[in-house]
């Protein structure tokens, strides 16, 4: 089983809307989790960390739940140039746990 | 600018021939990281170095192979004994650990042939 698993997506959504994606993970030793945007053909993007408590960033916020053990990312009134592949991680030690990613597509 | 850079951005080999890969940062950060993405794929850990002169298997270490001299450079060798060398491969670099997350560079698309 991986260990950090999202939907594939792809996301198809008008600009303006509201999306959330998801992802779970298994190793309940987990410590530190995070968001990465990764365009076409890219190096991924740190985007935010994610804190038990929820943070929020302009449009975005994420949140983690350790009793069920996923992420959440929502990024509201979606923009043209959100579009993108959105990467759920996970950080036991020095190893960062990444997943396939969650394909973003915001049309006009 | 800080910043990691990698290069080239693309490279093209032949079958059997060594490869390597530069990775630079400018940083000051400890930790330095290989990842190999395969189209559809996630990252996959192939060498990481948390300090000068030592470094870590990951995953799929089997036919790469690193070194760190310096804090600034990680370079990795594709050797002809990795069977499916042909993928984008990108560097990284954190502070220290796994909890501030990892800075990438513009990574290396290796073709080969």
């Amino acid at each position: 089983r991986k260990e950090v698993e999202q939907d594939p997506g792809p996301f198809n959504v008008p600009e303006g809307a509201t999306v959330a994606f998801n992802c779970t993970y298994s190793n309940s030793a987990s410590q530190s989790f995070f968001w990465y945007r990764q365009d076409c053909r890219k190096e991924p993007k740190l985007l935010m960390s994610v804190y038990s408590s929820g943070n929020e960033d302009g449009r975005f916020t994420a949140q983690l739940n350790r009793a069920s053990q996923y992420i959440s990312l929502l990024i509201r009134d979606s923009k043209l140039s959100d579009s993108a592949t959105y990467l759920c991680v996970g950080s036991s030690g020095y190893a960062l746990n990444f997943g396939k990613g969650t394909s973003l597509l915001v049309t006009p | 600018d800080g910043g990691i850079t990698q290069s080239p951005k693309y490279l093209f080999r032949k079958e059997g021939q060594n490869v390597t890969l530069s990775c630079e940062q400018n940083l000051n950060h400890d930790a330095m990281y290989w990842y190999r993405q395969d189209p559809g794929q996630g990252l996959r850990l192939i060498y990481y170095s948390q300090i000068v002169n030592d470094f870590q298997k990951g995953d799929i270490a089997e036919g790469y192979s690193v070194s760190r001299e310096k804090k600034e450079s990680f370079p990795l060798t594709v050797t002809s004994a990795q069977k499916n060398p042909t993928a984008f491969y990108l560097c990284a670099s954190s502070p220290t650990g796994g909890d501030y997350g990892q800075y990438f560079g513009p990574g290396t698309r290796l073709t080969v042939t």
